[in-house]
């Protein structure tokens, strides 16, 4: 079964720049969420999917972060103007989507983003 | 109300000895409690889990401990290996039918370090 698939892998952009990442879910999973983990820190959950529509996004800073779940598959995650404080590793993970109880979630390897 | 807290925040051990790190919880609805295991480079993987109706829970020589009355949670790795060495983390989720279920709330991480 193949992982949960992020890309790219690493990007330095300078601050007021934009920057997008992508990932694609284990195939099946209805659940994707997007998380920041700054270094030294527990990732922190940015925003969830249910297929296509949003469940929560009250940690996304909406000012500059955005987020789209096209036909409940692939995401990509946009951050416009990038600040410092922006350096992270931006983890995605997917889920299936369960009813009764929750579900192991699958990580991707990670973007690391380094803001300059 | 959210915050899972772990302890201690960096482990140094010796080949064959015992590792424990500690998490404790503020919200009463947290009913999942994974225990994530990161490499440097690689994204969180699941390593055990546990539901709040068992007190604790055994995979080969990983231990979570589980007091549901004192709202705290421990991992224990017996035999510990410096393949063993990596951070830790410890996470909450809610249950279906909330907000965002399946969203995990980590704890900060704890360092391991197995030395041969």
């Amino acid at each position: 079964e193949a992982g949960v698939a992020q890309s790219p892998r690493y990007k330095i952009i300078e601050k007021r720049q934009s920057v997008a990442f992508w990932c694609n879910p284990i195939s099946g999973h209805a659940t994707l969420y997007w998380y920041q983990q700054i270094l030294g820190q527990g990732p922190k959950l940015l925003i969830q999917f249910q297929n296509n529509g949003v469940v929560d996004d009250s940690q996304l800073p909406k000012d500059r972060f955005s987020a789209e779940r096209l036909k409940g598959v692939d995401s990509t995650l946009k951050i416009q103007p990038a600040k410092l404080e922006d350096s992270a590793v931006y983890l995605c993970a997917s889920s299936l989507a369960a009813a009764i109880m929750n579900t192991e979630a699958f990580f991707g390897q990670g973007t690391r983003l380094t803001v300059v | 109300q959210q915050q899972v807290k772990q302890s201690p925040q960096s482990l140094i051990v010796q080949k064959g000895g015992i590792s424990i790190i500690n998490c404790a919880y503020e919200n009463t609805a947290f009913d999942y409690f994974p225990w994530y295991q990161q490499f440097p480079g690689k994204g969180p993987a699941l390593l055990i889990a546990i539901r709040p109706d068992v007190s604790e829970k055994k995979e080969g020589r990983f231990t979570i401990s589980f007091n549901k009355s004192a709202k705290q949670f421990s991992l224990h790795i017996m035999d510990s290996q410096p393949g063993d060495s990596a951070t830790y983390f410890c996470a909450a989720s809610i249950p279906p039918g909330g907000t965002s279920y399946g969203k995990l709330t980590f704890g900060q991480g704890t360092i391991l370090t197995v030395h041969p």
